[in-house]
């Protein structure tokens, strides 16, 4: 069992559609991540919360929004997406900067 | 740019037959090195994090060391179930620390 939940474990939606992934911790961790992972491929970061303030963004295309309520949640909102999108999309989250990373066990996106 | 590096790419092993994974690194002042293990459709799981040059770390059939250049994850009598990817990663030093670079991993495949 992971300490990062993330939910749903799948989701499969059209190229129309308007989804979003949820992340939640409560290890006191007050950076969180996203990443997007492709088969046979490291993690890609997408975004870095620190402080529920958005600090990294490597320039990921708009149809990905990324919102940060409180210092425990984390969240992904999906629109327009395309089929070269469809990935495991991992949340994580760290204490102080040279601490490790602490992953969820992702959510497997699949774009019809 | 700093780049982290695995090798080999993918390793077969008999159960039983030990061997080690090699992770080369050139950042610059280096803030830690972590270790996770990864299984197909899941997230990262964090292992070790070795933060100094002759630091040791071991668990179960794993052990990890670090030197200047490299990190090495030895494997002693490997079981099935130690199959799985092996990924290395150092936090980054651009955006304070905040993100961290991973290597593209090394496939472990433990035949009975």
């Amino acid at each position: 069992d992971t300490e990062v939940t993330q939910t749903p474990k799948h989701l499969v939606m059209g190229m129309t559609n308007k989804k979003s992934l949820k992340c939640e911790q409560h290890m006191g961790h007050r950076a969180m991540y996203w990443y997007k992972q492709k088969a046979k491929k490291p993690p890609e970061l997408m975004f870095v919360y620190s402080y529920e303030k958005l600090s990294i963004n490597e320039s990921v295309p708009s149809r990905f929004s990324p919102e940060c309520p409180n210092s425990s949640l984390l969240n992904l909102h999906l629109h327009a997406l395309q089929p070269e999108d469809s990935a495991l999309y991992l949340c994580a989250s760290r204490g102080r900067s040279n601490q490790p990373q602490h992953f969820g066990d992702g959510t497997r996106l699949s774009i019809l | 740019e700093d780049q982290v590096t695995q090798s080999p790419e993918a390793l077969r092993l008999q159960e039983g037959e030990s061997s080690s994974l090699n992770c080369s690194y050139t950042v610059s002042g280096l803030r830690g090195l972590f270790w996770y293990r990864q299984d197909p459709g899941k997230g990262p799981e964090f292992l070790f994090t070795l933060y100094s040059a002759g630091e040791e770390k071991e668990k179960e059939r794993l052990k990890a060391t670090l030197t200047k250049k490299e990190s090495f994850l030895h494997i002693t009598a490997p079981k099935p179930e130690d199959s799985a990817t092996y990924l290395c990663a150092v936090p980054d030093p651009w955006g304070g620390y905040q993100k961290v670079t991973f290597g593209t991993g090394t496939k472990l495949q433990v035949i009975p």
